[in-house]
């Protein structure tokens, strides 16, 4: 099952460089995505998200896109801060089928100081 | 802000024993949900619950696995006979209502370890 995928198990930033994690999906059926951060030893903890009908969202250094031809969406951390260092997981949801989360595999970026 | 806490953190059990994992999901919350992440992989989707009963669950939540509600505050996994392969985090989370969409508020797991 590889609905929901993100290519890159790791990225490593410095801090106040911008950070950018993709994910790719391939259930045109999903109509809501989020970004949840996951710290070892924690549960994850969520971040940001998006509906379909938009194509941005922002959050203050936290910004999501949305490319529903492409599907594919892009989570931007700015500046980015060693605070970020986690584990960035992508999930979508078919929102009217209720709340079953389908999860990418996960991105561990590391920022440096 | 209120959590779902879960206990126990870790648990260690011998292969083909019973586990319960327990949960208190936040109070006023009424969705409740498993998923686990095998080491290395990813968070995958169990079961939901909702009214006391079932609503959803996945190719994973076979016979082995049963949820229940047994009182007004906690939320338990049961695994009946545990395999090796069940060795993974199991995380509870909970929402408000089923309307609008919300984040999904997860616990921070319990580390089941099968030997």
């Amino acid at each position: 099952d590889q609905q929901v995928k993100q290519n890159s198990p790791s990225l490593s930033v410095q801090e106040g460089r911008i950070s950018i994690l993709n994910c790719d999906y391939t259930n045109s059926m999903f109509d809501y995505f989020l970004w949840y951060k996951k710290y070892p030893a924690e549960g994850p903890t969520f971040l940001i998200s998006i509906s379909s009908i938009k194509d941005k969202n922002e959050d203050g250094r936290f910004t999501v896109f949305l490319n529903k031809s492409a599907k594919h969406l892009s989570l931007h951390i700015v500046p980015s801060q060693p605070g970020d260092s986690a584990v960035y997981f992508c999930a979508a949801i078919r929102e009217t089928s209720g709340s079953r989360l389908t999860f990418g595999e996960g991105t561990q970026l590391t920022v440096n100081p | 802000e209120p959590e779902v806490t879960q206990t126990p953190s870790h648990q260690v059990t011998q292969m083909g024993q019973e586990v319960i994992l327990r949960c208190v999901p936040i109070s006023n919350h009424l969705y409740f949900y498993w998923y686990r992440q095998i080491l290395g992989q990813k968070v995958e989707f169990l079961v939901s619950f909702y009214n006391n009963e079932i609503s959803e669950k996945s190719e994973i939540f076979d016979d082995q696995f049963s949820v229940e509600r047994p009182d007004g505050s906690n939320f338990t996994l049961k695994i009946r006979s545990t395999k090796l392969e069940d060795s993974a985090m199991y995380f509870c989370a909970s929402l408000p209502n089923g309307g609008t969409y919300s984040p999904l508020h997860f616990g921070n797991g319990t580390r089941l370890t099968v030997t």
